[in-house]
């Protein structure tokens, strides 16, 4: 089953912008993680934040999580056309069972 | 070394065949993960492997069999299978350390199987 929904759905900006992609979820999680997916290949960890926590910082990624409205946001600041993937957001529940959201396609133009 | 391998990279199999895929880590992780991707979807768990025992199975059909032969490679056994299998085949690997936090997930870069 699908924990997460993702929005948009597809996101096509110019480089140098900032793309927002947010990410809802069901149940109580230990912490939330977000992962790119380049076209057909394997996952890449970006960033993870605890259930404590409510924001994070990594290079050009800002995460949110706000657990009392069970949402999650990243932004990706002064995108490059090598941000162009698929990302998704994944909460773990306990047990080291993840669920992924549906993702969000994110376009960048050159 | 920081990398999940798997094999083969794309696989063509029949109804009636028999097949495996196959991944490998050498970070030492005592959690590895099946995961089954469908075209523009999120990749969906399929069974945990946790110090070599099956931790977690998602409902799985039995055509299905995984097995963790040794705490570095994780072997998923078709048979039977259905073109409604064709998909993207992703093992991950992760710590399997006492705190949840630590769990970083590193992704293989998949086999696309193609049944027919």
């Amino acid at each position: 089953s699908q924990q997460g929904e993702e929005d948009p759905q597809a996101l096509s900006i110019q480089e140098g912008e900032n793309a927002t992609m947010n990410c809802s979820y069901k149940t109580s999680i230990n912490n939330l993680q977000w992962y790119r997916q380049n076209s057909g290949r394997g996952l890449v960890h970006l960033i993870l934040i605890r259930s404590n926590e409510r924001e994070k910082h990594s290079g050009r990624l800002r995460v949110t999580l706000d657990t009392s409205k069970k949402s999650s946001s990243l932004l990706i600041t002064a995108s490059r056309a090598a941000d162009t993937a698929s990302y998704f957001c994944a909460t773990e529940t306990g047990g080291f069972k993840t669920i992924f959201g549906a993702g969000t396609r994110l376009f960048v133009k050159a | 070394d920081t990398e999940v391998t798997q094999t083969p990279k794309h696989l063509v199999m029949g109804m009636t065949n028999k097949k495996s895929l196959k991944c490998e880590q050498h970070m030492g992780h005592r959690a590895m993960y099946w995961y089954k991707q469908k075209a523009k979807k999120p990749p969906e768990l399929m069974f945990v492997y946790s110090y070599e025992k099956l931790s977690i199975n998602e409902s799985v059909p039995s055509r299905f069999s995984p097995e963790c032969p040794n705490s570095s490679l994780l072997n998923l056994h078709l048979h039977a299978l259905q073109p409604e299998d064709s998909a993207l085949y992703l093992c991950a690997s992760s710590t399997r350390s006492r705190d949840p936090n630590q769990e970083t997930q590193y992704f293989g870069p998949g086999t696309r199987l193609l049944v027919l």
